[in-house]
Protein backbone atom coordinates (compact mmCIF):
# COMPACT_ATOMS: atom_id res chain seq x y z
CA UNK A 1 0.00 0.00 0.00
CA UNK A 2 1.10 3.89 -0.98
CA UNK A 3 0.09 6.84 0.49
CA UNK A 4 1.27 10.38 0.53
CA UNK A 5 0.54 13.31 2.99
CA UNK A 6 0.82 17.27 2.47
CA UNK A 7 0.51 18.51 6.04
CA UNK A 8 0.15 22.16 4.56
CA UNK A 9 -2.64 23.30 2.57
CA UNK A 10 -1.09 26.60 2.64
CA UNK A 11 2.11 28.12 2.79
CA UNK A 12 3.55 31.86 2.25
CA UNK A 13 6.47 33.24 1.80
CA UNK A 14 8.53 36.65 1.70
CA UNK A 15 10.12 37.02 -2.10
CA UNK A 16 13.44 36.23 -1.75
CA UNK A 17 13.01 34.15 1.51
CA UNK A 18 13.61 30.39 1.41
CA UNK A 19 10.68 28.21 1.07
CA UNK A 20 9.79 24.51 2.31
CA UNK A 21 6.68 22.63 1.08
CA UNK A 22 6.41 19.18 2.79
CA UNK A 23 5.66 15.71 1.90
CA UNK A 24 5.59 12.95 3.88
CA UNK A 25 5.07 9.25 2.71
CA UNK A 26 4.40 5.76 3.38
CA UNK A 27 5.40 2.15 1.58
CA UNK A 28 5.80 -0.93 2.03
CA UNK A 29 9.36 -1.12 -0.56
CA UNK A 30 11.46 1.42 -1.79
CA UNK A 31 9.17 4.90 -2.72
CA UNK A 32 9.82 6.20 -6.23
CA UNK A 33 9.32 10.02 -5.33
CA UNK A 34 7.53 13.12 -7.92
CA UNK A 35 6.84 16.96 -7.08
CA UNK A 36 4.90 18.27 -9.21
CA UNK A 37 3.46 21.83 -9.93
CA UNK A 38 0.15 23.28 -11.24
CA UNK A 39 -0.14 26.78 -12.43
CA UNK A 40 -3.50 28.65 -12.09
CA UNK A 41 -5.89 27.49 -15.13
CA UNK A 42 -2.81 25.11 -16.25
CA UNK A 43 -2.32 21.52 -16.42
CA UNK A 44 0.20 19.74 -13.93
CA UNK A 45 4.00 20.33 -14.78
CA UNK A 46 7.17 17.86 -13.40
CA UNK A 47 9.55 19.26 -11.51
CA UNK A 48 11.99 16.51 -9.89
CA UNK A 49 11.91 12.96 -9.35
CA UNK A 50 13.95 10.79 -6.73
CA UNK A 51 14.30 6.82 -7.71
CA UNK A 52 17.57 6.03 -6.18
CA UNK A 53 21.03 7.64 -5.80
CA UNK A 54 21.56 10.92 -4.17
CA UNK A 55 19.19 11.70 -1.07
CA UNK A 56 19.25 15.39 -2.73
CA UNK A 57 17.32 15.68 -6.06
CA UNK A 58 17.85 19.00 -8.12
CA UNK A 59 14.53 19.74 -10.69
CA UNK A 60 13.39 22.82 -12.87
CA UNK A 61 13.52 26.37 -12.37
CA UNK A 62 15.76 25.99 -8.98
CA UNK A 63 13.43 23.38 -6.82
CA UNK A 64 15.77 20.85 -4.62
CA UNK A 65 14.00 18.24 -2.69
CA UNK A 66 15.44 16.10 -0.04
CA UNK A 67 14.61 12.49 0.21
CA UNK A 68 14.84 11.28 4.12
CA UNK A 69 14.40 7.72 4.44
CA UNK A 70 14.41 7.47 8.38
CA UNK A 71 11.77 10.53 8.47
CA UNK A 72 9.40 9.28 5.41
CA UNK A 73 10.01 12.52 4.13
CA UNK A 74 10.38 14.27 0.72
CA UNK A 75 10.62 17.94 1.44
CA UNK A 76 10.18 20.32 -1.62
CA UNK A 77 13.00 23.03 -1.03
CA UNK A 78 14.00 26.76 -2.67
CA UNK A 79 16.63 28.95 -1.34
CA UNK A 80 15.01 32.37 -2.69
CA UNK A 81 11.38 32.67 -3.37
CA UNK A 82 10.27 34.45 -6.71
CA UNK A 83 6.26 35.78 -6.58
CA UNK A 84 6.42 33.28 -10.02
CA UNK A 85 6.70 30.58 -7.82
CA UNK A 86 3.31 30.93 -6.44
CA UNK A 87 1.33 27.90 -7.64
CA UNK A 88 -0.16 24.42 -6.07
CA UNK A 89 2.30 21.71 -5.82
CA UNK A 90 1.80 18.44 -5.79
CA UNK A 91 3.73 15.78 -3.91
CA UNK A 92 3.14 12.14 -5.17
CA UNK A 93 4.85 8.78 -4.22
CA UNK A 94 4.90 5.23 -6.02
CA UNK A 95 5.86 1.83 -3.98
CA UNK A 96 8.15 -0.02 -6.00
CA UNK A 97 5.56 -3.52 -5.45
CA UNK A 98 2.95 -1.01 -6.94
CA UNK A 99 2.08 -1.13 -10.93
CA UNK A 100 4.41 1.19 -13.11
CA UNK A 101 2.72 4.43 -13.36
CA UNK A 102 0.29 4.12 -10.94
CA UNK A 103 1.52 7.10 -8.48
CA UNK A 104 -0.59 8.20 -5.56
CA UNK A 105 -1.10 12.20 -5.22
CA UNK A 106 -0.99 14.03 -2.40
CA UNK A 107 -3.68 16.90 -2.01
CA UNK A 108 -1.58 19.66 -2.64
CA UNK A 109 -0.02 22.93 -0.96
CA UNK A 110 -0.68 25.93 -2.39
CA UNK A 111 2.72 28.60 -2.27
CA UNK A 112 1.69 31.91 -2.17
CA UNK A 113 4.92 34.15 -2.72
CA UNK A 114 4.33 37.58 -1.47
CA UNK A 115 6.18 40.81 -2.76
CA UNK B 1 5.76 19.55 -30.41
CA UNK B 2 1.84 19.39 -28.90
CA UNK B 3 2.81 16.92 -26.54
CA UNK B 4 -0.35 16.35 -25.06
CA UNK B 5 -3.74 17.66 -26.15
CA UNK B 6 -7.93 17.17 -24.51
CA UNK B 7 -10.75 17.79 -25.90
CA UNK B 8 -13.17 19.90 -25.59
CA UNK B 9 -11.29 21.98 -23.18
CA UNK B 10 -14.83 22.91 -21.63
CA UNK B 11 -17.97 20.90 -21.67
CA UNK B 12 -21.29 21.37 -19.90
CA UNK B 13 -23.89 18.15 -20.21
CA UNK B 14 -26.74 17.11 -17.85
CA UNK B 15 -27.59 14.25 -15.91
CA UNK B 16 -27.65 11.54 -17.71
CA UNK B 17 -26.09 12.01 -20.69
CA UNK B 18 -23.25 10.41 -22.04
CA UNK B 19 -19.98 12.52 -22.33
CA UNK B 20 -16.65 11.23 -24.07
CA UNK B 21 -13.42 13.26 -23.33
CA UNK B 22 -10.69 12.68 -25.80
CA UNK B 23 -6.90 12.62 -25.24
CA UNK B 24 -4.17 12.58 -27.77
CA UNK B 25 -0.41 12.32 -27.07
CA UNK B 26 1.91 13.26 -30.03
CA UNK B 27 4.55 11.38 -28.49
CA UNK B 28 4.04 7.28 -28.65
CA UNK B 29 4.76 6.81 -24.63
CA UNK B 30 3.47 3.67 -23.49
CA UNK B 31 1.44 4.73 -19.84
CA UNK B 32 -1.69 6.70 -20.34
CA UNK B 33 -3.74 8.41 -17.43
CA UNK B 34 -7.02 9.95 -16.36
CA UNK B 35 -7.21 11.58 -13.82
CA UNK B 36 -9.64 14.27 -11.77
CA UNK B 37 -9.39 17.21 -9.88
CA UNK B 38 -11.77 18.38 -6.91
CA UNK B 39 -11.11 21.02 -4.17
CA UNK B 40 -9.86 19.08 -1.27
CA UNK B 41 -9.01 15.31 -2.70
CA UNK B 42 -6.10 16.62 -5.11
CA UNK B 43 -5.94 14.54 -8.30
CA UNK B 44 -7.56 10.90 -8.31
CA UNK B 45 -6.09 8.49 -10.45
CA UNK B 46 -9.28 7.13 -12.72
CA UNK B 47 -7.96 4.55 -15.29
CA UNK B 48 -4.69 4.29 -16.81
CA UNK B 49 -3.09 2.18 -19.65
CA UNK B 50 0.11 0.76 -19.69
CA UNK B 51 -0.10 -0.08 -23.61
CA UNK B 52 -2.98 -0.49 -26.30
CA UNK B 53 -5.22 -2.76 -25.68
CA UNK B 54 -4.40 -2.70 -21.41
CA UNK B 55 -6.35 -0.89 -19.46
CA UNK B 56 -6.62 -1.04 -15.39
CA UNK B 57 -9.16 1.15 -13.00
CA UNK B 58 -7.42 3.52 -10.56
CA UNK B 59 -8.52 4.75 -7.24
CA UNK B 60 -12.55 6.25 -8.61
CA UNK B 61 -12.90 4.30 -12.12
CA UNK B 62 -17.44 3.67 -10.86
CA UNK B 63 -19.14 5.48 -13.95
CA UNK B 64 -16.25 6.09 -16.26
CA UNK B 65 -14.87 3.96 -19.55
CA UNK B 66 -12.03 3.82 -21.43
CA UNK B 67 -10.39 2.26 -24.49
CA UNK B 68 -7.18 2.60 -26.22
CA UNK B 69 -7.00 0.89 -29.54
CA UNK B 70 -4.48 3.04 -30.11
CA UNK B 71 -0.99 3.82 -28.57
CA UNK B 72 -1.84 7.61 -29.24
CA UNK B 73 -5.61 7.96 -27.97
CA UNK B 74 -6.93 7.47 -24.92
CA UNK B 75 -10.67 8.49 -24.39
CA UNK B 76 -12.27 8.92 -21.18
CA UNK B 77 -16.36 7.96 -21.50
CA UNK B 78 -19.12 9.14 -18.89
CA UNK B 79 -22.38 6.80 -19.46
CA UNK B 80 -24.66 8.36 -17.75
CA UNK B 81 -23.17 11.49 -16.31
CA UNK B 82 -23.98 12.83 -13.07
CA UNK B 83 -23.25 15.67 -10.55
CA UNK B 84 -20.50 13.92 -8.65
CA UNK B 85 -18.86 13.71 -12.06
CA UNK B 86 -18.51 17.88 -12.04
CA UNK B 87 -14.95 18.28 -12.02
CA UNK B 88 -11.42 18.82 -13.69
CA UNK B 89 -10.26 16.39 -16.06
CA UNK B 90 -6.18 15.79 -16.94
CA UNK B 91 -5.13 12.97 -19.19
CA UNK B 92 -1.37 12.17 -18.59
CA UNK B 93 1.34 10.24 -20.49
CA UNK B 94 4.81 8.35 -19.47
CA UNK B 95 7.43 6.77 -20.76
CA UNK B 96 7.36 4.00 -18.02
CA UNK B 97 9.92 1.93 -16.48
CA UNK B 98 11.49 2.62 -13.07
CA UNK B 99 13.20 6.19 -14.89
CA UNK B 100 11.03 7.32 -17.19
CA UNK B 101 7.90 7.16 -15.07
CA UNK B 102 7.51 10.60 -15.00
CA UNK B 103 3.96 11.98 -15.97
CA UNK B 104 2.91 14.61 -18.52
CA UNK B 105 -0.45 16.49 -18.48
CA UNK B 106 -2.49 17.84 -20.69
CA UNK B 107 -4.23 21.31 -20.18
CA UNK B 108 -7.27 19.55 -18.49
CA UNK B 109 -11.00 19.59 -19.46
CA UNK B 110 -13.70 21.59 -16.89
CA UNK B 111 -16.63 19.14 -17.29
CA UNK B 112 -20.29 20.64 -15.36
CA UNK B 113 -22.73 18.49 -15.28
CA UNK B 114 -26.11 20.49 -15.03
Amino acid sequence: AQSVAQPEDQVNVAEGNPLTVKCTYSVSGNPYLFWYVQYPNRGLQFLLKYITGDNLVKGSYGFEAEFNKSQTSFHLKKPSALVSDSALYFCAVRDEYTNAGKSTFGDGTTLTVKP
Amino acid sequence: DAGITQSPRYKITETGRQVTLMCHQTWSHSYMFWYRQDLGHGLRLIYYSAAADITDKGEVPDGYVVSRSKTENFPLTLESATRSQTSVYFCAAALGGQNFETQYFGPGTRLLVL
